[in-house]
């Protein structure tokens, strides 16, 4: 299956600090990338849809000023955590479709903000 | 409302001891039904793809099938190395996949 690459896997961070998280994929070219979260024994809970070359399309409830998406190229979409609160705790993860059928998945990123 | 139900949220099995997870949906327009396996820490592993009521795939292990309202993941003589947590995810013709909470599946020896 195709593969998506997902960096940090885990990361530790303070309150009022920004973090990045990157999504790749590494063997298709991906035009749109999806970004989750997922809490403890939950769902995974879709936060926005990234899009290359334009603006990520975001759920509602999510701040689009708190999880800043770029999506500069074919391969790769980021997320930066801004001024990150114990609240941002979490797990998140991206995903890329590539050819419009089944997602996969990237490893996950843990964030801690104490 | 598009929505994803999975049962039973835990299963413990015996090795060898063969059992289905059930994933019931409601949704506006099926594009796939899919299956994943998660392990601790890691994200979601693709499994199995269904489009149709009547759909059967197969691997290793496992089975899925899936009628108009519900799909099921079977797993037959189970090992250790299944513990996991089962994902079932719908997606509508919005493109969103919509998951259920999981199935956390632990076989013993």
């Amino acid at each position: 299956g195709a593969v998506v690459s997902q960096h940090p896997s885990r990361v530790i961070c303070k309150s009022g600090t920004s973090v990045k998280i990157e999504c790749r994929s590494l063997d298709f070219q991906a035009t749109t990338m999806f970004w989750y979260r997922q809490f403890p024994k939950k769902s995974l809970m879709l936060m926005a849809t990234s899009n290359e070359g334009s603006k990520a399309t975001y759920e509602q409830g999510v701040e689009k000023d708190k999880f800043l998406i770029n999506h500069a190229s074919l391969t790769l979409s980021t997320l930066t955590v801004t001024s990150a609160h114990p609240e941002d705790s979490s797990f998140y993860i991206c995903s890329a479709e590539p050819s419009n059928t089944e997602a996969f998945f990237g490893q996950g990123t843990r964030l801690t903000v104490v | 409302e598009d929505q994803v139900t999975q049962s039973p949220e835990a299963l413990r099995l015996q090795e060898g001891e063969s059992s289905s997870l059930n994933c019931s949906y409601t949704v506006s327009g099926l594009r796939g039904l899919f299956w994943y396996r998660q392990d601790p820490g890691k994200g979601p592993e693709f499994l199995f793809t269904l489009y149709s009521a009547g759909e059967e795939k197969e691997k290793e292990r496992l089975k899925a099938t899936l009628t108009k309202k519900e799909s099921f993941l079977h797993i037959t003589a189970p090992k250790p190395e299944d513990s996991a947590t089962y994902l079932c995810a719908v997606q509508a013709y919005t493109d969103k996949l919509i998951f259920g909470t999981g199935t956390r599946l632990q076989v013993f020896p």
